[in-house]
């Protein structure tokens, strides 16, 4: 099993460019959970989905912030445009259909860095 | 959000102690819990979970559950240094089934 793969690994971008991060969950996994993790903030959901609908987005900071889920193998996550503030590790995360105690597996993350 | 609350320490204890980790939780409803563990620069990975009241022993680690009280523990047995990391309290909520994690406690465990 792969595990949770998130590309790319580091994104450094300019103010205001459009930045797009990658998922492809554990396959079997029909649920898809997008993190960002700050040091202020902690780990801090931002949207999930379950069999590639979007659940709860009440997370997303602001209309800047953009997910998609458009197959199960497959879920992006754009900002548009960037800012300094957007600057964290964003982790993306799946688990399978077993119910209430089904544990989340992580991937590796993006670091994000905007100037 | 749902609160889910941590000590961020640091907590400090010497190899071979018993590191004892709390966490609070604010949705009473909630039925499962997880915890984490985040070595620096990496991403969590799961230690144990528990949704029964009380005790779940796994290896060197115990969680304990109290609904009543709405705490959730960790406890580390004979601590080594290679369990100095961040240990993230997870709460799964209990309408849409999101996961909420506390901000993290960080460990160190000095030999």
């Amino acid at each position: 099993d792969a595990g949770v793969i998130q590309s790319p690994r580091h994104e450094v971008t300019e103010m205001g460019q459009e930045v797009t991060l990658r998922c492809k969950p554990i396959s079997g996994h029909n649920s898809l959970f997008w993190y960002r993790q700050t040091m202020m903030r902690g780990l801090e959901l931002l949207i999930y989905f379950n069999n590639n609908v979007p659940i709860d987005d009440s997370g997303m900071p602001e209309d800047r912030f953009s997910a998609k889920m458009p197959n199960a193998s497959f879920s992006t996550l754009k900002i548009q445009p960037s800012e300094p503030r957007d600057s964290a590790v964003y982790f993306c995360a799946s688990s399978p259909p077993r119910g209430a105690n089904s544990p989340l597996h992580f991937g590796n993350g993006t670091r994000l860095t905007v100037t | 959000q749902k609160e889910v609350e941590q000590n961020s320490g640091p907590l400090s204890v010497p190899e071979g102690a018993i590191a004892s980790l709390n966490c609070t939780y604010s949705d009473r409803g909630s039925q499962s819990f997880f915890w984490y563990r985040q070595y620096s620069g990496k991403s969590p990975e799961l230690i144990m979970f528990i949704y029964s009241n009380g005790d779940k022993e796994d290896g060197r680690f115990t969680a304990q559950l109290n609904k009543a009280s709405q705490y959730v523990s960790l406890l580390i047995r004979d601590s080594q240094p290679s369990d100095s990391a961040t240990y993230l309290c997870a709460v799964r909520d209990s309408t849409l089934g999101r996961l909420y994690f506390g901000r993290g406690t960080q460990l160190t465990v000095w030999p």
